[in-house]
């Protein structure tokens, strides 16, 4: 059964770079069809996608986050990795990792799975 | 950029009632729409894919239709576990993905 956990500092300094990491079991992260992702989620609002990496290390990036936003893969361990730059207070949010499966008609991706989320604050 | 309208933005209603959620797309996605169920505190679950598509172990009292621009989501008969938030998500963007920005579905 496929299980995502992220895991990374609750708590961000302004100006500094928050960094998480989601651990896949259940399957292998080098299956094909599948991208692997995140999401965040403000206080009190809607969902906003982050972007996502293939196995082979292929990144797509949400335009709005692009300058500041490097995703990252380790087969051998199964995971991936966010890094955002930069933090301010608007980046506080539930980050969300998610398995994106590949629609090639559209170019683009739904959300078959999601981890449990886990909350960043960016505060001095 | 293509944008999502969700309507409305909150919903009350009863057990058993039908209700019915809409999500408008600023341009013409074909089918490529998804919706999502979350629960407080809760990550969000896939529930339809390509406007119409079950997922599988989505109870069949769910719904979804529609094409082009505009789309709907229908829970045929309210049961309490229904009580939620619901999201629609385009993926007709090139390399990118939205969302709408949900609909409370409240208890009456």
């Amino acid at each position: 059964q496929l299980q995502l956990q992220e895991s990374g500092p609750g708590l961000v300094k302004p100006s500094e770079t928050l960094s998480l990491t989601c651990t896949v079991s259940g399957v292998s992260i080098s299956s094909s069809n599948y991208y692997w992702g995140w999401i965040r989620q403000p206080p009190r609002k809607g969902l906003e996608w982050i972007g996502n990496i293939y196995f082979s290390g292929s990144t797509y990036y949400n335009p709005s986050l692009k300058s500041r936003v490097t995703i990252s893969v380790d087969t051998s361990k199964n995971q991936f990795s966010l890094k955002l730059s930069s933090v301010t207070a608007a980046d506080t949010a539930v980050y969300y990792c998610a398995r994106h499966f590949w629609e090639p008609y559209s170019s683009s991706w739904y959300l078959f799975d999601w981890g449990q989320g886990t909350p960043v604050t960016v505060s001095s | 950029d293509i944008q999502l309208t969700q309507s409305p933005s909150t919903l009350s209603a009863s057990v058993g009632e039908r209700v019915t959620i809409t999500c408008r797309a600023s341009q013409n996605i074909s089918s490529w729409l998804a919706w999502y169920q979350q629960k407080p505190g809760k990550a969000p679950k896939l529930l339809i894919y390509k406007a119409s598509s079950l997922e599988s172990g989505v109870p069949s009292r769910f719904s979804g239709s529609g094409s082009g621009t505009e789309f709907t989501l229908t829970i045929s008969s309210l049961q309490p576990d229904d009580f939620a938030t619901y999201y629609c998500q385009q993926y007709n963007s090139y390399l990118m993905c939205s969302f709408g920005q949900g609909t409370k579905l409240e208890i009456k």
